[in-house]
């Protein structure tokens, strides 16, 4: 029951685009940076996109985010095969005090 | 090379205690947040807390507090996740992260350990 709503799933043929939708409230996404994540199966969560747009060393420009209000979003445009995985938003929660994590979106490649 | 290796995977009864570890090298590991994050296999993350080592200033989710104790040993460049009595529920993956930002509102976690399995039981 995280308070960071997320599509269960999400998908594209190669090359076309997805947005991953991340929505909070006030406490955490209205008022934090948001971060993403990215996780392939049996392996740890890898840092995708943090401060709601900034790409760390290595990240391709194929992934992008923002952040309007209470709301977040990840894109990938030209997509590949190599981008199946789960993806997570994630941010401080004010109210909780805690560190949140949204539900996760599994993006599929058709 | 930042690096963040885990203790390996644990198999325990209902009611033991344990106390699983996470060493951080490459770094000044006194002035990151150290996080822990647990995933059930097939579900998603779940934040249990975080430690900045250099003041042991700890923090736990809401969901984790009581439950669990985080702590660190400076001399070992090592911080501990740790239960005085597991239970069955406690069955998961249990990932720690460094976090990049001295300010845990700003927080994201740069650097991931690889995981320690954690079995629990009944």
């Amino acid at each position: 029951q995280s308070v960071l709503t997320q599509p269960p799933s999400v998908s594209a043929a190669p090359r076309q685009k997805v947005a991953i939708s991340c929505s909070g409230s006030g406490s955490n996404i209205g008022n934090n940076f948001v971060s993403w994540y990215q996780q392939f199966p049996g392996t740890a969560p890898k840092l995708l996109i943090y401060e709601n747009n900034k790409r760390p060393s290595g990240i391709p420009d194929r992934f992008s985010a923002s952040k309007s209000g209470t709301s977040a979003t990840l894109g990938i445009t030209g997509l590949q095969a190599g981008d199946e995985a789960d993806y997570f938003c994630g941010t401080w929660d004010d109210i909780l005090t805690a560190y949140v994590f949204g539900t996760g979106t599994k993006v599929t490649v058709l | 090379e930042v690096q963040l290796v885990q203790s390996g995977a644990e198999v325990k009864k209902a009611g033991e205690p344990l106390r699983i570890s996470c060493k951080g090298s490459g770094y000044d590991f006194t002035n990151k947040w150290i996080a822990w994050v647990r995933q059930v296999p097939g579900e998603g993350l779940e934040w249990v807390g975080i430690i900045y080592p250099e003041d042991s200033d700890t923090r736990y989710s809401p969901s984790f507090r009581g439950q669990v104790t985080i702590s660190v040993d400076n001399s070992f460049n090592t911080a501990y996740l740790q239960w005085s009595s597991l239970k069955a529920s406690d069955t998961a993956i249990y990932y720690c992260a460094r976090g990049d930002n001295f300010n845990p509102r700003w927080l994201q976690f740069d650097f991931w350990g690889q995981g320690t399995l954690v079995t629990v039981s009944s």
